[in-house]
């Protein structure tokens, strides 16, 4: 059971870099999406998807965009990447938005120069 | 989104009952009332969800008072695996769009 696959697992990027963080559930969930988690705080959210070819933005959606083109996927890109990014990147996805019961990945740990 | 407030920390022993008090006064009529906990460097997972009357399920229970203002998470009996950070978030949207607070850090001594 794969559930939510997240990667990479580690990244080390330079200021100003672009990647792509990749998300992927095999679950068959309509919603996804993408929080980050700073060193001794809670989640916030960044972007968020309600089904293929539908996004919307978070509490933090600033340096980040996303797109999905499929159920199964979600990819979050840092356009150019700033120490302020530095975090661990937590995908999540669930099957019915009301009351919904979030499924989360290992998440991404990103560390940015 | 309706404000939490919940205790930085809280400890138990291990095999003992552990109530982790939520308070949420702003809760909408329509919010429920969700539970998740992250352990160490793991991403969070669902605990349990309510919205008005008592919930139980495997993992825990979930008292909701009469008024929605309040809520506890209950661990019946306390493993060291169960040493984690508890989220309570009352959401009305969707469940994509829960926003995680601090939470309460519980240790479980052996």
């Amino acid at each position: 059971n794969a559930g939510v696959t997240q990667t990479p697992k580690f990244q080390v990027l330079k200021t100003g870099q672009s990647m792509t963080l990749q998300c992927a559930q095999d679950m068959n969930h309509e919603y996804m999406s993408w929080y980050r988690q700073d060193p001794g705080m809670g989640l916030r959210l960044i972007h968020y998807s309600v089904g293929a070819g539908i996004t919307d933005q978070g509490e933090v959606p600033n340096g980040y965009n996303v797109s999905r083109s499929t159920t199964e996927d979600f990819p979050l890109r840092l356009l150019s990447a700033a120490p302020s990014q530095t975090s661990v990147y937590f995908c999540a996805s669930s099957y019915d938005p009301w009351p919904g019961e979030l499924f989360f990945g290992e998440g991404s740990r990103l560390t940015v120069l | 989104d309706a404000k939490t407030t919940q205790p930085n920390s809280m400890e138990s022993n291990e095999e003992e009952p552990v109530h982790l008090p939520c308070n949420h006064s702003t809760i909408s009529g329509t919010d429920y009332i969700h539970w998740y906990r992250q352990l160490p460097s793991q991403g969070p997972e669902y605990v349990i969800h309510g919205l008005t009357s008592n919930v139980n399920n495997r993992m825990a229970s979930l008292a909701i008072a009469e008024d929605r203002k309040s809520s506890t998470l209950i661990l019946h009996r306390a493993t060291l695996r169960d040493a984690a950070v508890y989220y309570c978030i009352p959401a009305g949207t969707s469940g994509s769009r829960l926003t995680f607070g601090e939470g309460t850090q519980l240790t479980v001594n052996p």
